[in-house]
């Protein structure tokens, strides 16, 4: 199995920040990476698929890169309903496996 | 609007079974692949199984193989979790949810197993 692993599991950061969440995957993926938000108490919802693109409706904000191995998140200029747990999944190869998740706060 | 809107969980002990339903609409849900999704307790996500669009193929994780069954019914737009031999790791939130590129765009509100005697 693919593993993913995410970092950092915690991340403090102040409003209109820029955050960064870095995934990597046990072997190469080939930008088969999608990231998901979790909001406290809700499902998960798509933000970024293959990579570096964003799904419909999802804040501009928000970007994806990375190939390879490795892959991060980025989230510009903080705001309060960003505060959610993300979680990035490999869809290269079964089973799909999710990262452990980030579980990103406002200090 | 898609909505998936999951119902059948519950408290069910170790060794028996329960079956999840996912009710899908405001898409074609026989042009979709479908998905079930598991969350543990303050744990990170898990796929269960697939099942594609015409129900002609399945799959599944390793550790519910020959357990677990996904199905559907594109007649009445939903999809089903048919789980036997239940086992306390099992105990988790269980999300429906739409395939698409293989990724899964669009997610039900999830149902609690919850696996105790």
């Amino acid at each position: 199995d693919i593993q993913m692993t995410q970092s950092p599991a915690s991340l403090s950061a102040s409003l209109g920040e820029t955050v960064t969440i870095e995934c990597l995957a046990s072997e190469d993926i080939y930008s088969n990476l999608a990231w998901y938000q979790q909001k406290p108490g809700k499902s998960p919802q798509l933000l970024i698929y293959y990579a570096n693109s964003l799904n419909d409706g999802v804040p501009s904000r928000f970007s994806g890169s990375g190939s390879g191995t490795q892959y991060s998140l980025k989230i510009n200029s903080l705001q309060s309903e960003d505060v959610s747990i993300y979680f990035c999944q490999q869809n290269y190869d079964s089973p799909w496996t999710f990262g452990g998740g980030t579980k990103l706060e406002l200090k | 609007e898609v909505q998936l809107v999951e119902s059948g969980g519950g408290l069910v002990q170790p060794g028996r079974s329960m079956k999840l339903s996912c009710a899908a609409s405001g898409f074609t849900f026989n042009n979709y692949d479908m998905a079930w999704v598991c969350q543990a307790p303050k744990k990170g996500l898990e796929w269960v199984a697939t099942i594609s669009y015409d129900g002609s193929s399945t799959y599944y994780r390793d550790s519910v193989k020959g357990r677990f069954t996904i199905s559907r019914d594109n007649a009445k737009s939903t999809l089903y979790l048919q789980m036997d031999s239940l086992r306390s790791e099992d105990t988790a939130t269980y999300y429906c949810a739409r395939r698409l590129r293989r990724v899964y765009d669009y997610w039900g509100q999830g149902v609690m197993v919850t696996v105790s005697s």
